[in-house]
């Protein structure tokens, strides 16, 4: 159980286009999603928090109108980079929390490489 | 808010034991630890609640001290199958937000 899905798995796009990436729950219903941010060698960077329904929540530092996060329900949420350059070039990763419980972790899908020419 | 991960990286025989730490400045809700090998996502490994706290899922096991500051994971008798870097995420408050430290590369070598 607690499988997260990404879609697509890498994007190569030309500066100034935009790219939509799925995050999809597939065997639960998502109460939260987060996406992360991850350069090589590095940590992951939270970006933002999204709950079904409503506007999602951004990190410090993160432009929510470059960065367009949409929640549309309980097993999707989408996360558009619009007119992307070169520096937004990254591994962006989602995960998923099943629940509200002291016990709910966060599953993480596979991730979407992105690489902006 | 960042928990700080020691040491960054790690290399093992197989068969031998480590440990990684986790330290934040402030008292925790929870930490999570999660391992990830290249090119892929984070795998959830466990996460422990309680202060005191100590659990494990065969040779891997983890401990969350009384305080709730810091979290260790130690890894016994290493597989090669362990290589990989570990992160342990960490949440001060119970909305489900994680910090992730900046992870302990750990290569378990023949």
């Amino acid at each position: 159980g607690a499988v997260v899905s990404q879609h697509p798995s890498w994007v190569i796009c030309k500066s100034g286009t935009s790219v939509k990436i799925e995050c999809r729950s597939l065997d639960f219903q998502a109460t939260t999603m987060f996406w992360y941010r991850q350069f090589p060698k590095q940590s992951l960077m939270l970006m933002a928090t999204s709950n079904e329904g409503s506007k999602a929540t951004y990190e410090q530092g993160v432009e929510k109108d470059k960065f367009l996060i949409n929640h549309a329900s309980l097993t999707l949420s989408t996360l558009t980079v619009t007119s992307a350059h070169p520096e937004d070039s990254s591994f962006y990763i989602c995960s998923a929390r099943a629940g509200t419980g002291d016990t709910d972790t966060q599953y993480f899908g596979p991730g979407t490489r992105l690489t902006v020419l | 808010q960042q928990p700080v991960q020691s040491p960054q990286a790690v290399i093992l025989r197989e068969g031998e034991d480590a440990v990684i730490n986790c330290s934040s400045s402030k008292a925790l809700y929870s930490v999570h630890w999660y391992r990830q090998k290249h090119g892929e996502a984070p795998v959830f490994l466990m996460i422990l609640l309680k202060g005191g706290e100590q659990k494990g899922h065969e040779k891997i096991s983890a401990s969350f001290n009384e305080k709730k500051q810091q979290s260790s994971l130690y890894l016994t008798a290493s597989q090669l199958s362990y290589s990989g870097t570990y992160f342990c995420g960490t949440e001060i408050g119970s909305w489900g937000k994680l910090q992730f430290g900046a992870g302990t590369q750990v290569v378990v070598t023949p």
